[in-house]
């Protein structure tokens, strides 16, 4: 049964700060990744997805890596802001044929100004 | 804008009366999912429609039922909910074929209260 974990659970940081975000999965049969930003009491949005034969995508700040063989996926947040301070979530897509996504408990960051 | 609705947002019922969530969909995607989120815990796959084919996990409760009348509108059913049923209701989509664009996309949410 795939698991996927996030480490660590939190993270507080100083604004301008890089920072670095981490999923493992402990079956590296996946089709995708992907990762969210989930704001308090609100729905999920998408930041990036990384399909299995690819090794990162990147998006602004935002720049997500993917190792399967060894089954994890960091994101990277570059000069980090205030307005980032959300849960941040994985999640990976079970197999080629499979709907079923499976998520991490996600990583609660905040930038302090 | 494309885009995931649910509605409602809030929504408060007592212990055993039957509520219903709806979601709709502008994508045109064939892959309608509803995860169950509690607090501060990863969102958990309750079931999803692939097309008309229904898809239930293995672990949801049989108190849980869900209905795709058409493409676009897919609803939750909780036909006798229980204290322990309070949380986050998100609806999401995903285009469905096996390919490069199997991005899920989320609803808002709706936020689940049983008194």
């Amino acid at each position: 049964k795939q698991e996927v974990t996030q480490i660590p659970a939190a993270l507080s940081v100083p604004e301008g700060e890089n920072l670095v975000l981490n999923c493992s999965f402990t079956d590296s049969a996946i089709y995708n990744l992907q990762w969210f930003r989930q704001d308090p009491g609100k729905g999920l949005t998408s930041l990036l997805l990384i399909q299995s034969s690819q090794r990162e995508q990147t998006s602004g700040r935002l720049n997500a890596s993917l190792d399967k063989s060894s089954g994890r996926s960091t994101l990277y947040i570059a000069a980090s802001q205030p307005g980032d301070s959300a849960t941040y979530l994985c999640a990976v897509r079970l197999g080629n044929y499979g709907q079923n996504f499976v998520f991490g408990p996600g990583t609660r960051l905040s930038v302090l100004p | 804008d494309a885009m995931v609705i649910q509605n409602p947002r809030y929504q408060v019922t007592q212990f055993g009366k039957p509520v219903t969530l709806s979601c709709s969909q502008t994508l045109n995607h064939n892959v309608m999912y509803w995860y169950q989120q509690k607090s501060s815990q990863a969102p958990k796959l309750l079931f999803h429609y692939y097309d008309k084919d229904f898809n239930n996990e293995a672990d949801t409760p049989d108190n849980f039922q869900s209905r795709r009348p058409n493409t676009s509108f897919c609803f939750l059913d909780i036909r006798s909910p229980g204290l322990g049923d309070a949380a986050m209701y998100l609806c999401a989509t995903s285009r469905g074929p096996s390919g490069v664009y199997n991005e899920q996309f989320f609803g808002p949410g709706t936020r689940l209260t049983v008194l």
